[in-house]
């Protein structure tokens, strides 16, 4: 069936390096792939997102990139601060449709 | 209302009860997804809407959990005779046409 892979699980960075989370998915079909972002005690709440007809998705210190053929995702934050402390999730979608597919997440932990 | 709201916020339970779980979606969104965080952990799938009818149910436990949409609308979880392993977030989405996954604040289930 389908099925979203993220990694890394867990991720501690320096506050100001970067961090790179990564997902794989499995439907060719999809096309449409958000990123949550869910900070302690809160829902996760949608922080960008990109769709299938382009491959790089800016929004000031966070980016995604998308290669369609290998059926690779990535969420890049550059100058990480302590507040991106967070679990971070991929989904992906077709558009249209509406299962999505989450991967198991990412903990992410920015030390000041 | 403006957003997805899950009720109770809050629920404990003694062990063997029966306990409900509320979402009211936004409305007009066709799609409500049921997930369980356990702390700290990732969103485990339970099951899907599309409009009233689950096109997939897999991702429920066992049969002591079912769930039902009635009108396009409004979506009830329940747990039959529950257990300790049942306490978690109980996180509930809809989703419209071309829209991304909306959260609600959760239920956070004790079963002591």
């Amino acid at each position: 069936g389908e099925n979203v892979e993220q990694h890394p699980s867990t991720l501690s960075v320096q506050e100001g390096d970067s961090a790179v989370i990564k997902c794989t998915y499995s439907d060719s079909a999809s096309n449409y792939f958000p990123w949550y972002k869910q900070e302690l005690g809160k829902r996760p709440q949608l922080i960008i997102d990109i769709r299938s007809n382009v491959g790089e998705k800016k929004d000031q210190r966070i980016a995604v990139t998308l290669n369609k053929t290998a059926k690779h995702f990535s969420l890049h934050i550059t100058e990480t601060q302590p507040e991106d402390s967070a679990v971070y999730f991929c989904a992906a979608r077709t558009t249209g449709g509406f299962k999505t597919i989450f991967g198991a997440g990412t903990r992410l932990f920015v030390k000041a | 209302g403006a957003g997805v709201s899950q009720s109770p916020s809050n629920k404990v339970t003694e062990k063997g009860k029966d306990v409900e779980l509320r979402c009211d979606p936004i409305s007009g969104h066709t799609a409500l997804y049921w997930y369980r965080q356990s702390l700290g952990q990732g969103l485990e799938f339970l099951i899907y809407f599309q409009g009233n009818s689950a096109p997939d149910k897999s991702g429920l436990p066992s049969d002591r959990f079912s769930a039902e949409r009635t009108g396009g609308s409004v979506s009830t979880l329940t747990i039959q005779r529950t257990q300790q392993e049942d306490s978690a977030v109980y996180l509930c989405a809809s989703i419209g046409t071309y829209t991304e996954a909306f959260f609600g604040q959760g239920t956070r289930l004790t079963v002591v």
